[in-house]
């Protein structure tokens, strides 16, 4: 079944970075693509963006409110992910979560079997 | 970007109802719908894939229809687990986007 576990959350000012960690278990990891989904409060799921298997030379796309300021990148020896996040704006305030798909392959991104528990991340000066 | 449109936003139902929510894409998206139940304070979880397929440990009691641009997700006989907030999205091409949500409320 596997599990997933972020990691990195907090306070951040405006401008500023942070990193996210997604630290998973009990699946191949190096086979499946993993993605960020965040929720700001209240409100509905927002893809942000995945990384593809290594088999797909890892290549990664981006929600159009991310593109450039975020990154996902991924180290298959220690199966984790993480989500770097540059020039956070109060409007990237949300939980994020961390996800994978059901198979393996080029659309292994593109839904969510597995879900993290959510870090909430929180932009304000 | 394709933009999915759920309806109804918020539902009151009562124990027992048969219960359909409704989810519309700006363009097709063949059967690339899947939807998903999220409790307060919880991850969402996948219920549906690819339209109709249900997830494994998902009771039989959720299904889903539909192809092109309509899909619905239906409940056959509401259960007090059941009341939670649904999501559809659709994974045909990036980015991918999710509806705004149906709130499932007891009445």
């Amino acid at each position: 079944e596997g599990q997933l576990v972020e990691s990195g959350g907090g306070l951040v000012q405006p401008g500023r970075s942070l990193r996210l960690s997604c630290t998973t278990s009990g699946f191949a990891f190096g086979d499946y693509a993993m993605s960020w989904v965040r929720q700001a409060p209240g409100k509905g799921l927002e893809w942000v963006g995945f990384i593809r298997s290594k088999t797909y030379v890892g290549t990664r796309d981006y929600a159009p409110s991310v593109e450039g300021r975020f990154s996902i990148s991924r180290d298959d020896s220690k199966s984790i992910a993480y989500l770097q996040m540059n020039s956070l704006k109060t409007e990237d305030t949300a939980v994020y979560y961390c996800t994978k798909g059901p198979s393996s392959g080029w659309y292994s991104g593109y839904y969510f079997d597995l879900w993290g528990q959510g870090t909430l991340v929180t932009v304000s000066s | 970007d394709i933009e999915m449109t759920q309806s109804p936003s918020s539902l009151s139902a009562s124990v027992g109802d048969r219960v359909t929510i409704t989810c519309r894409a700006s363009q097709t998206i063949d059967t690339s719908l899947n939807w998903y139940q999220q409790k307060p304070g919880k991850a969402p979880k996948l219920l549906i894939y690819e339209t109709s397929s249900l997830q494994s440990g998902v009771p039989s009691r959720f299904s889903g229809s539909g192809s092109g641009t309509d899909f619905t997700l239906t409940i056959s006989s509401l259960h007090p687990e059941d009341f939670a907030t649904y999501y559809c999205q659709q994974s045909h091409t990036t980015p991918i986007t999710f509806g705004h949500g149906t709130r499932l409320e007891i009445k």
